[in-house]
């Protein structure tokens, strides 16, 4: 495997339901993030990491609770979700949090809430 | 606050030249990416610009004005396949990234 990569691909959840979502990335990269993206509206970055550590949380609701168990892996776990969570959850990783390399982008995850 | 405008939607033809421009307004500045993004995949980087002027890659080309604030992405020999949403996105002071919302690109033979 190369690159960034998310499992599942497509989630459809109830609102009572938890679930997790997996990102990967395999190109040695320190930093990792989560980003929402909703239809017609830009990229909203909800959590970041730099060497397993928290350094960004963008007022992300407590049902949604990131996990960042090393520098190659990056976790979001989902409780008790709203319809409005519905969107596509896209992981992204970069050689050190500064970007100027730009972010190399999962596949995503297309969650819906039902 | 911190903005970034680019058009929603633009049309070309195959073969053609396109400018997709970019305004934005940001605390501070550390560079300006454009990211690619097909339907239904994710966003993929397509040039960083940090100092004024024009970078050339290929069959794209991305200028960059500091002083007014200005972008613009320059797609030559416009293939099919370049239909998709372009992503204009700002560093700030912080090295935070404020994304614009995309300008999707729609290719007509």
């Amino acid at each position: 495997e190369t690159g960034v990569t998310q499992t599942p691909r497509h989630l459809v959840m109830g609102m009572t339901n938890k679930k997790s979502l997996k990102c990967e990335q395999h190109l040695g990269h320190n930093a990792m993030y989560w980003y929402k993206q909703s239809a017609k509206k830009p990229l909203e970055l909800m959590f970041v990491y730099n060497f397993k550590e928290q350094t960004e949380n963008n007022s992300v609701p407590s049902r949604f609770s990131p996990e960042c168990p090393n520098s190659s892996h990056l976790f979001l776990h989902l409780h008790t979700l709203q319809p409005e969570d519905s969107a596509l959850y896209l992981c992204a990783s970069s050689q050190g949090e500064t970007v100027s390399e730009g972010q190399y982008f999962g596949p995503g995850t297309r969650l819906t809430v039902t | 606050g911190q903005n970034i405008d680019q058009p929603t939607e633009m049309t070309a033809t195959e073969g053609a030249i396109v400018q997709i421009n970019c305004t934005y307004q940001t605390s501070g500045f550390n560079g300006l990416f454009w990211y690619q993004q097909h339907a239904g995949e994710a966003p993929t980087f397509l040039s960083y610009n940090v100092l004024d002027g024009l970078e050339e890659k290929g069959r794209f080309s991305s200028f960059l004005s500091r002083s007014k604030g200005y972008s613009y992405l320059l797609l030559k020999e416009l293939q099919m396949k370049d239909s998709a949403s372009y992503l204009c996105v700002v560093a700030d002071s912080n090295y935070q990234l404020i994304w614009g919302a995309g300008t999707k690109l729609i290719i007509k033979p």
